[in-house]
């Protein structure tokens, strides 16, 4: 049964704290992505990488990072976190290719800034 | 930029009956479309992919549509259950292997 796992379903971090999320997915997919899901705003792509080492910018970068140091971890970090960065965080996973590949997503993991 | 509209609202209806959701989308043409189901506190999960040459998709109770002219994709569930009830979202490819998603319809199919 394919996985994507998330380091952990609920965080809570104080503005300006250094914030690590992780996730890991065994299918040897090249793709992985980090969303972020806001009420009424949908998932919205901060991140995606189709190889180690390398990233790609999504629709909401700013005050994140992120790094991809093997196939099958894909870590997201907010430097110095703020409240506006309150939100579900969702990793998910796919093949690379020509194909129209499926993502497969881990549990999320609700992050709240005080 | 490219937007993608879903019914805000809930949708409520009858066990037995079929739910209709809809996805409209503009400044785009999507070479392809998937829907996905997500249930409260838990990641999506993908139910059906639609190509742009294909109207109609088939998977078991499901039915997809994918209308490129009205820029439009119906999703349908027949015969629906209560655990059905969940939000339905609709992604279109924005890129190589990157998707682009909708808000989510909500749906609560009632006893």
């Amino acid at each position: 049964d394919v996985k994507v796992t998330q380091s952990s379903r609920y965080l809570v971090k104080r503005t300006g704290e250094k914030v690590f999320l992780e996730c890991v997915q065994d299918m040897d997919h090249e793709n992985m992505f980090w969303y972020r899901q806001d009420p009424g705003l949908g998932l919205r792509l901060i991140y995606f990488s189709y190889d180690v080492k390398m990233k790609e910018k999504g629709d909401i970068p700013e005050g994140y990072s992120v790094s991809r140091e093997k196939k099958e971890r894909f870590s997201l970090i907010l430097e110095s976190a703020s409240t506006n960065q309150t939100s579900m965080y969702l990793c998910a996973s796919s093949l690379l290719g020509d194909g129209a590949y499926e993502q497969y997503f881990g549990p999320g993991t609700r992050l709240t800034v005080t | 930029s490219q937007k993608i509209e879903q019914n805000s609202e809930a949708l409520n209806i009858q066990e037995g009956k079929t739910a209709t959701l809809t996805c409209n989308y503009t400044n785009y043409s999507p070479a392809y479309l998937q829907w996905y189901r997500q249930d409260p506190g838990r990641g999506p999960v993908f139910l059906l992919l639609i190509r742009e040459n294909e109207k109609e998709k088939r998977k078991e109770r499901l039915k997809v549509t994918f209308d490129t002219t009205l820029k439009q994709s119906l999703f349908h569930i027949t015969a629906s259950q209560p655990a059905d009830s969940a939000t339905y979202l609709c992604a279109l490819e924005s890129g190589y292997n990157k998707l682009i998603f909708g808000a989510g319809t909500r749906l609560a199919v009632h006893p």
